[in-house]
């Protein structure tokens, strides 16, 4: 059964604070997906990578970067946490091995900048 | 920049089909329909695609109009733990950017 797990299902952080979060998934996928969920905005993708140490920007990749060191993880890092990046993250991964834009995705992190 | 539209929500009866319309009049040739769902406090879950012609698997089945401007998601028999909000998508296929573009989707629910 294919799985994506993500490090925490809630995290409370203080603004300026760096903020780690961390996706893992166990089926060999290349590429992996982040994205952010708000009301009323639906999901937006922050950035995607398409293979170990590739990166691409998404629609809003400012105030966000991220890291690709191994295939099976991809992390989202918050250089200075601000409050409007308070938000629930969706991580999600897809193989390159189908065309089709089979996207498997974790349970999401969120997080709460205070 | 919304590709597709949905009714906001809807309601089915438990063991009745539910039928969700998505409109997708400026779909492309080589987009793909997707359907996601989302129940509540999860992570999106891939139901079906398609790309013309109509598509069945285990969880439910996909009927696109000839002219493809619109589908219908099928759920031929609701359960209560089919309440989420779907999310209908168009995507083109191929190209190392795949991102999905969810709107806001219909959140169905299904009564007892």
């Amino acid at each position: 059964d294919v799985k994506v797990t993500q490090s925490s299902r809630y995290l409370v952080k203080r603004t300026g604070e760096k903020v780690f979060l961390e996706c893992v998934q166990d089926m060999d996928h290349e590429n992996m997906f982040w994205y952010r969920q708000d009301p009323g905005l639906g999901l937006r993708l922050i950035y995607f990578s398409y293979d170990v140490k590739m990166k691409e920007k998404g629609d809003i990749p400012e105030g966000y970067s991220v890291s690709r060191e191994k295939k099976e993880r991809f992390s989202l890092i918050l250089e200075s946490a601000s409050t409007n990046q308070t938000s629930m993250y969706l991580c999600a991964s897809k193989t390159s091995g189908r065309a089709d834009n089979e996207q498997f995705f974790g349970p999401g992190t969120r997080l709460t900048v205070l | 920049d919304a590709k597709t539209t949905q009714p906001p929500s809807m309601d089915c009866a438990e063991g009745r089909a539910a039928n969700l319309p998505c409109n997708h009049s400026t779909i492309s040739g080589n987009e793909y329909v997707y359907w996601y769902r989302q129940i509540h406090s999860q992570g999106p879950q891939y139901i079906i695609h398609g790309l013309k012609n109509n598509e069945t698997n285990e969880m439910a089945s996909l009927i696109i109009t000839e002219d493809r401007k619109s589908s219908t998601l099928i759920l031929p028999h609701a359960t209560l733990r089919d309440t989420a909000v779907y999310y209908c998508i168009v995507s083109a296929r191929g190209g190392s950017n795949y991102k999905l573009t969810f709107g806001k989707g219909t959140l169905l629910t299904v009564n007892p």
